[in-house]
């Protein structure tokens, strides 16, 4: 069982805006900066936000995120065909001395 | 640019030790703030963090591999070492080393190794 919840799925048809929530704790999501990754199955997992909002170079501005209190999503607009993945959420854990993640979300694009 | 690639035994046997070791390049082990993360993933499962290796040469692991878990590394060759003891079929997955600058965040993985516990 993850430290951090997100739902197991979520979907959306090309072109819509989708979001991905995570859940923690006051010692993880509510007392740090919370980081998302895609995983495309087969591969490694990608950084697409970290320090709540910032996107690496090369993260397109489609995708955007934000955190309140002990909770976090991501924001997925104008959806494409390539956005189908596994999300995970993760955050420092100030218990564990180390990173959290959540349990992973798998997109659907229908 | 920054890499890193993971290599190691693919099967190993209950009991046995595994040594995997993550060779990067691009940045240097000992930079300020750069950390060097493992990270598991068993088939099908989530991400789990097994410990780190620090730019100034500290390390830090999870607490419940605490007593099996070592990491270690070599900054004459860029490379990281992780040891696990007594390994288990539970330890079978895909196995990560990751950079993780100052700003938090995995930013750079390698591609990962699976590992197999198996008699």
């Amino acid at each position: 069982q993850s430290v951090l919840t997100q739902p197991p799925s979520a979907s959306g048809t090309p072109g819509q805006r989708v979001t991905i929530s995570c859940s923690g704790s006051s010692s993880d999501i509510g007392s740090n900066t919370v980081n998302w990754y895609q995983q495309v199955p087969g591969t490694a997992p990608k950084l697409l936000i970290y320090a709540n909002d910032q996107r690496p170079s090369g993260v397109p501005d489609r995708l955007s995120a934000s955190k309140s209190g002990t909770s976090a999503s991501l924001a997925i607009s104008g959806l494409q065909s390539d956005d189908e993945a596994d999300y995970y959420c993760s955050a420092w854990d100030d218990r564990l001395n180390g990173p959290v993640f959540g349990g992973g979300t798998k997109l659907t694009v229908l | 640019q920054i890499t890193l690639k993971e290599s190691g035994p693919t099967l190993v046997k209950p009991t046995q030790t595994l040594t995997l070791t993550c060779t990067v390049s691009g940045f240097s082990l000992t930079s300020s703030g750069v950390s060097v993360g493992w990270i598991r993933q068993p088939p099908g499962k989530a991400l789990e963090w097994l410990g780190f290796s620090f730019w100034d040469g500290d390390q830090r692991y999870r607490p419940s591999l605490k007593g099996r878990l070592t990491i270690i590394r070599d900054t004459s060759k860029n490379q990281v070492f992780l040891t696990m003891k007594n390994m288990d079929p539970t330890d079978t997955g895909t196995y990560y080393c990751a950079h993780r600058p100052d700003s938090g965040g995995f930013h750079f993985w390698g591609q990962g190794t699976l590992v197999t516990v198996s008699s």
